[in-house]
């Protein structure tokens, strides 16, 4: 079935450093994506998001990127600090029944940024 | 003020006990839905209201049942618990069901049936 999922479950950096985080989708007909950031103990919390007929959209020290081509969505984190640490979800969206359009979650991935 | 709460964070109970998760939301949205997160951390959508009326119901037992007395609440029932059902459930709201509403979390109630 289609679905959206992570690359990588895991992830650690060095603080200062880049991050990448990325995730597959391998439904064609999703036209809107988002990516969460889930805190230890907390509810995921919207971080950016990117329409389908872009290819980049750039936030304050995140930058998401998105290959229709080969369906693959990515979440840079510029210097990535301490507090960066968390569960990041890539969820896509399509079209359902009476027009909503509900996310879909892929797997999350595991950011440890070390000091 | 927190946008969107949830009571009890935290709940342990029997198998085969029955109890509820409330949720509430401040924010002035119509639409709500309950997710479930399992160990591995994968969110998967249960149910959603939209001004108090169900629009999304996915493959969850007939054991749970949302209520959503008003647009700013929507509870969650759930009958005769199974172990399966320890997770952690979070509620959510959006302004709408629109390609680019967001969505604004609860902190969570972690189930551990025993």
């Amino acid at each position: 079935g289609e679905s959206v999922g992570l690359h990588l479950p895991t992830l650690s950096v060095q603080e200062g450093d880049n991050s990448i985080i990325n995730c597959a989708y391998s439904n064609s007909a999703s036209d809107y994506f988002i990516w969460y950031k889930q805190e230890s103990g907390k509810g995921p919390q919207f971080i950016i998001d990117i329409r389908s007929n872009m290819d980049k959209r750039q936030g304050q020290r995140v930058t998401v990127l998105l290959n229709k081509t080969v369906k693959h969505l990515s979440l840079q984190i510029a210097a990535t600090q301490p507090g960066d640490s968390a569960v990041y979800f890539c969820a896509e969206k399509r079209g359902g029944s009476g027009g909503s359009y509900i996310p879909t979650f892929g797997r999350g991935t595991s950011l440890i940024v070390h000091p | 003020d927190t946008a969107v709460s949830q009571t009890p964070k935290y709940l342990v109970t029997q198998m085969g006990n029955d109890k509820s998760i409330k949720c509430e939301q401040n924010l002035g949205h119509d639409t709500m839905y309950w997710y479930k997160q399992d160990s591995k951390k994968f969110l998967k959508i249960m149910f959603s209201y939209n001004n108090k009326e169900l629009i999304i119901n996915e493959t969850v037992p007939n054991r749970f049942s949302p209520k959503s007395p008003d647009k700013a609440h929507l509870n969650l029932h759930i009958n005769s618990l199974e172990l399966g059902d320890s997770a952690v459930y979070f509620c959510a709201s959006s302004q709408g069901t629109g390609r680019a509403e967001t969505q604004y979390f609860g902190p969570g109630t972690r189930l551990l049936v025993l």
